[in-house]
C-alpha cells in the first residue's frame, strides 16, 4: 500500500536553531501534502497545505515565516521550524493524498520535536 | 466551520468487551467520514471510512455507520483485544467546501486489559 515516510522521528535542538523535517511519499506521487501539529493528549491541528510547485497555504494563526514549507517535487515536502523556541516543542505529522476524490490521506509516523 | 466531537477518554475495557466510541460532526456540506487509529509512537492509520449517508465502514472487526439524521459516526467493535489499545480519531473531509484536509476530533484513548 501507499507509504509516507517522515524523517527524523525524533529531534532535540537548542533554542534559536532551525530544524528541517522531511516528508516523502515512497510509492506514489503526492501533489498535495498536509502538515499537522499535535499537542500532548490533543488532536491534530492543520498547520498548512503544501502544493507541489507553488506556495503553501497556511492556516490562520500559523506563522509562515517561522514554519517554512517547501514542496519541490511530487514526492517530497519539507517543514523547517526556524529559530525554534521551547513552545514549538510538539509532535509534527505530515500526510499526503493520492489525488483522487475521497481518497484517504496517508500519514507519516510523525516527528517529536523538543526544543531546549 | 466544520468540527468533530468525540467522547473523552480514556476508555478502559476488559478483553472481549463491547466497544463504542461516540463521534458527532458539524459540516456545511456532505462530508466523508473516517476513523483513524494511532498506536503508541506511530503515525495515524486509516481504520475505516464512509462517504455517504447510511454507508457502513468496516475493518478488523470495527464498524461505523454514517448517520446523517443524527450527524454521527460512532465506532463499534463487538469484542476488543489487548492489541486494540490505541488512540482513535474520528475525522471528516468536506470537499464541498474545497477543503481537502481532514478535520479531526480530539481523539479517544482505548485501554484494553487482559
Amino acid at each position: 500500500g501507499a507509504v509516507v515516510s517522515q524523517h527524523p522521528s525524533r529531534v532535540i535542538c537548542k533554542s534559536g536553531t532551525s530544524v528541517k523535517i522531511e516528508c516523502r511519499s515512497l510509492d506514489f506521487q503526492a501533489t498535495t501534502m498536509f502538515w499537522y501539529r499535535q499537542f500532548p493528549k490533543q488532536s491534530l491541528m492543520l498547520m498548512a497545505t503544501s502544493n507541489e510547485g507553488s506556495k503553501a497555504t497556511y492556516e490562520q494563526g500559523v506563522e509562515k515565516d517561522k514554519f517554512l514549507i517547501n514542496h519541490a517535487s511530487l514526492t517530497l515536502s519539507t517543514l523547517t521550524v526556524t529559530s525554534a523556541h521551547p513552545e514549538d516543542s510538539s509532535f509534527y505529522i505530515c500526510s499526503a493524498e493520492l489525488g483522487q476524490d475521497n481518497s484517504p490521506l496517508h500519514f507519516g509516523n510523525g516527528t517529536r520535536l523538543t526544543v531546549t | 466551520g466544520d468540527s468533530v466531537t468525540q467522547m473523552e477518554g480514556p476508555v478502559t475495557l476488559s478483553e472481549e468487551a463491547f466497544l463504542t466510541i461516540n463521534c458527532t460532526y458539524t459540516a456545511t456540506g456532505y462530508p466523508s467520514l473516517f476513523w483513524y487509529v494511532q498506536y503508541p509512537g506511530e503515525g495515524l492509520q486509516l481504520l475505516l471510512k464512509a462517504t455517504k449517508a447510511d454507508d457502513k465502514g468496516s475493518n478488523k472487526g470495527f464498524e461505523a455507520t454514517y448517520r446523517k439524521e443524527t450527524t454521527s459516526f460512532h465506532l463499534e467493535k463487538g469484542s476488543v483485544q489487548v492489541s486494540d489499545s490505541a488512540v482513535y480519531f474520528c475525522a471528516l473531509s468536506d470537499q464541498d467546501t474545497g477543503r481537502r484536509a481532514l478535520t479531526f476530533g480530539s481523539g479517544t484513548r482505548l485501554q484494553v486489559q487482559p
